[in-house]
């Protein structure tokens, strides 16, 4: 089954603590990317990858960190999470007709 | 930023019912796309329209695309309980490709 996975689906840190949540694909597509949604303000994007060894800035890229070693696995690293990245995290590849395809979310508080 | 609105935030309707949202942007695209978000999921595609496309339809969805106005609506049509979730539209930016920019969404209510 085509799917992208991300780990951990619910994380609780405190301020400071370095995190990193995986994310995965099955389906050998090369563009990858990640997102935050916060209530209101529906999804932001903080980073993409058009394919390995490859990222650059979405709208809100400040206090992450990404890399693209491998095709299937896009990491989002957060060195010193602070309370405000406390947010619901979506990773999404793209296929060749520009639809994205969603993981099932990552819940972060930071406290 | 780029970043749409959606309108209504919040629709609520009887099943069988038609549900219609828009959605506005700011600058130019390439193509526009709507999104269901069932209740703290990922998100599903479900329809792309391009900035040459003035009307595109999908089943039960009919998508139009005004340019010039920069606004697009999403009808479905005869809804189900089933189709209560988030719409969102989602952007790309005109000289790229890569970067998409998403409203704010609609949260519908179908009724059964």
């Amino acid at each position: 089954e085509a799917q992208v996975t991300q780990n951990p689906r619910y994380l609780i840190t405190v301020t400071g603590k370095k995190l990193t949540v995986t994310c995965s694909q099955n389906m050998n597509h090369e563009y990858m990317s990640w997102y935050r949604q916060d209530p209101g303000l529906g999804l932001r994007q903080i980073y993409y990858s058009m394919n390995v060894e490859v990222t650059d800035k979405g709208d809100v890229p400040e206090g992450y960190k990404v890399s693209r070693k491998e095709k299937r696995n896009f990491p989002l690293i957060l060195e010193s999470p602070s309370p405000n990245q406390t947010s619901l995290y979506f990773c999404a590849t793209k296929g060749s007709l520009y639809e994205q395809y969603f993981g099932p979310g990552t819940r972060l508080t930071v406290t | 930023s780029q970043q749409g609105e959606e309108d209504p935030q919040a629709l609520s309707i009887q099943e069988g019912e038609n549900a219609t949202m828009n959605c506005s942007y700011k600058t130019s695209i390439n193509n526009l796309q709507w999104y269901r978000q069932n209740s703290g999921r990922g998100l599903v595609h479900l329809i792309l329209i391009r900035s040459n496309e003035r009307e595109k339809h999908s089943g039960r969805l009919r998508v139009t695309l005004d340019t010039s106005k920069k606004s697009s609506s999403l009808l479905i049509t005869a809804s189900r309980a089933a189709d209560t979730a988030s719409y969102f539209c989602a952007t790309d930016a005109i000289d790229n490709f890569n970067k998409f920019y998403f409203g704010s969404g609609t949260k519908l209510n179908v009724k059964p």
